[in-house]
């Protein structure tokens, strides 16, 4: 069992682009949510998704930022139109129910 | 709002040194509380605690959560240089999503 496996682990954007991030959760767990970790802060919840399912965003920014969980396919959280306060790393966490989940390790984005 | 703090935010240790961590929590649906260390990668998962003045184990480390005063500790005795990290504390407020809110973090160094 390979884990939570995120990819890009660094991924560098410019003001304006678009930043896709990928999460492929442990096999058998349909429950994926995504953190956001600033410098010197603790994670912030993001978003919680099932299968094709968005279940809470309420830790999403209104604007620039979305995810899905399709039904083949890794989770993807995308940012457009990146700015500089975007940079953060962004966790992934995995579970087979709505708790005891497993965490990647980690999409470190900076924004130039 | 649900709000967790931890204290102290820093502290530096030399090997062989007993240490406490502490998370004060406020949240209206408390499920349970979690200990996770992040080192430079994911946070891996510690402890989870439901009940309160039961103490969990592993190792060197222990925990134990107080319900009616809404903390918990992290105790590590015996302190190594592999102990230095964030030490992450989070609550699962939230009824029955599985969404955790942590705190700041404690940020442990050990000399040796």
């Amino acid at each position: 069992n390979a884990g939570v496996m995120q990819n890009p682990r660094h991924l560098v954007r410019r003001r304006g682009q678009e930043a896709r991030l990928r999460c492929s959760p442990m096999k058998g767990h349909s429950h994926v949510y995504w953190y956001r970790q600033l410098p010197e802060e603790g994670l912030k919840f993001m978003v919680y998704l099932q299968k094709e399912n968005i279940i809470d965003e309420s830790g999403m920014p209104k604007e620039r930022f979305s995810a899905e969980f399709p039904k083949e396919g890794p989770s993807i959280l995308r940012i457009q139109q990146v700015v500089r306060g975007d940079s953060a790393a962004y966790f992934c966490a995995s579970s087979p129910a709505n708790y005891g989940y497993t965490f990647g390790s980690g999409t470190r984005l900076t924004v130039v | 709002e649900d709000k967790v703090v931890q204290s102290p935010l820093s502290l530096v240790v030399h090997e062989g040194d007993t240490v406490t961590l502490n998370c004060s929590y406020e949240v209206t649906n408390f499920r349970s509380l979690l200990w996770y260390k992040q080192e430079k990668k994911a946070p891996t998962f510690l402890f989870m605690l439901t009940s309160s003045g039961i103490e969990k184990k592993s190792g060197r480390l222990s925990s134990i959560l107080d319900k009616k005063e809404l903390f918990s500790i992290l105790n590590i005795t015996a302190t190594q240089t592999g102990d230095s990290a964030i030490y992450l504390c989070a609550v699962d407020g939230s009824g029955n999503t599985g969404k955790l809110i942590f705190g700041q973090g404690t940020t442990l160094q050990v000399k040796p």
